[in-house]
């Protein structure tokens, strides 16, 4: 049972190039989350999905989209790299027992880093 | 808006105790804790309900005023293996579930011998 894998662990873009950091989950879990972590900062939404087909804005979703095409997989793609995203990027994928009891599942990180 | 953890950091030796607060502007249905230990992602703690119900780690006990909207995470007796960062997520009351959890800015423990 792997849980939550990203890849790539870490990448090196230029300023304007676009890549996708890639998210799986199999755990059948319909909630998922991109996260970005600065220093100082904590961690900030970019965007969710409460399923397959829909997905939405979080607190910072400029500069970034994503889709969900499957439960396991939620992409989050970079249109054209900025230094300002530089960051560590966790997808979480979020588990939800009923009676408001929920637990977040988070993958190991991507280190992006726009030069 | 983020939820407004202090302190940002705190340092203690082992065997003391700590608390960490969490304050949302926001009205919350539950509070999550994570700790993250450095070059790692994060992992879950403990969820406090709207309602007063608790559930998650049995040596970490936590509390959530929901009049407040101050949540506090209780650590005794700290271990060395207590070390790291510790975020409260905020799942506001009136927009969707656990997928919008809004994250404090951490607090940094440090345990020394």
């Amino acid at each position: 049972n792997a849980g939550v894998t990203q890849t790539p662990k870490f990448q090196v873009l230029k300023t304007g190039q676009s890549m996708t950091l890639q998210c799986a989950q199999d755990m059948n879990h319909e909630y998922m989350s991109w996260y970005r972590q600065d220093p100082g900062m904590g961690l900030r939404l970019i965007h969710y999905s409460v399923g397959a087909g829909i997905t939405d804005q979080g607190e910072v979703p400029n500069g970034y989209n994503v889709s969900r095409s499957t439960t396991e997989d939620f992409p989050l793609r970079l249109l054209s790299a900025a230094p300002s995203q530089t960051s560590v990027y966790f997808c979480a994928s979020i588990r939800n027992a009923g009676t408001g009891y929920t637990e977040a599942f988070f993958g190991q990180g991507t280190r992006l880093t726009v030069v | 808006q983020q939820p407004v953890q202090s302190p940002q950091a705190v340092i203690l030796r082992e065997g003391e105790d700590a608390v960490i607060n969490c304050s949302s502007s926001k009205a919350l249905y539950s509070v999550h804790w994570y700790r993250q230990k450095h070059g790692e992602a994060p992992v879950f703690l403990m969820i406090l309900l709207k309602g007063g119900e608790q559930k998650g780690h049995e040596k970490i006990s936590a509390s959530f005023n929901e009049k407040k909207q101050q949540s506090s995470l209780y650590l005794t007796a700290s271990q060395l293996s207590y070390s790291g960062t510790y975020f409260c997520g905020g799942r506001p009351l009136t927009q969707g579930g656990s997928e919008k959890l809004v994250f404090g800015k951490g607090t940094k423990l440090t345990v020394n011998p």
